[in-house]
């Protein structure tokens, strides 16, 4: 019964060729988030939704989009993968509120060839 | 800037030692601190907050703003408590979470 879930849990894309992420949540949570993780290194916050507003993290490359076509779906969108976008890619969902807990999903890892 | 930082990269001990994994932050007002786990394979989930005040598997951490901490304690290691822990820091004004660096802990038999 999970609650946050993403498609899929592997994917592989060549250098340049965009690729999209997806999200789905059964939580009815108003916050959507996108997080990167690299190997041995704490998850990085690229940007999130709260309801239909968009949030973009300062130092996320202008590569990486983002869509929430309704509250349960949010995607990933990276237009050019290079090779250092190779990366464990954690969406995350919480209630409004800054003591709300993010539930996470079991992420998809993104190999670049 | 808020900012988490946890010093060890990786904490190993023995089954039933005590463990204490270290957890300091900057922030310039009163934040709300978080610990997650991640056990091997597994997504990342929340262990605990210290608004809770709350002892989950029987680990607790306690708030010192005096030292700016947020250690996380368990008075006995169990192997399944093997996994990479994050501290975690929001700010009242919003739902950003910035993580620490994270420390593996693992526990030998």
């Amino acid at each position: 019964d999970a609650m946050v879930i993403q498609n899929p849990r592997y994917q592989v894309t060549q250098f340049g060729k965009p690729v999209t992420l997806s999200c789905s949540q059964t939580l009815n949570h108003n916050v959507m988030y996108w997080y990167q993780q690299k190997s041995s290194q704490a998850p990085k916050l690229l940007f999130h939704y709260y309801d239909k507003d968009f949030n973009n993290e300062a130092d996320t490359p202008d590569n990486f989009q983002s869509r929430r076509p309704n509250t349960s779906f949010c995607f990933l969108d990276i237009r050019s993968p290079g090779l250092g976008d190779a990366a464990m890619y954690l969406c995350a969902t919480s209630r409004a509120g800054s003591n709300q807990p993010q539930h996470f999903g079991d992420g998809t890892r993104l190999s670049i060839l | 800037a808020q900012r988490v930082t946890q010093p060890e990269k990786l904490l190993s001990v023995f089954k039933g030692a005590p463990v204490e994994l270290k957890c300091n932050y900057s922030y310039s007002g009163s934040p709300e601190l978080f610990w997650y786990v991640q056990y091997s394979r597994q997504r990342l989930q929340l262990l605990l907050r210290h608004i809770s005040r709350e002892s989950i598997k029987g680990f607790t951490a306690d708030l010192n703003k005096g030292e700016t901490s947020f250690h996380l304690k368990k008075p006995f290691a169990q192997e399944e408590d093997s996994a990479m822990y994050y501290c975690a820091l929001i700010s009242r004004a919003g739902n950003m979470l910035t993580f620490g660096g994270g420390t593996r802990l693992m526990v030998k038999p």
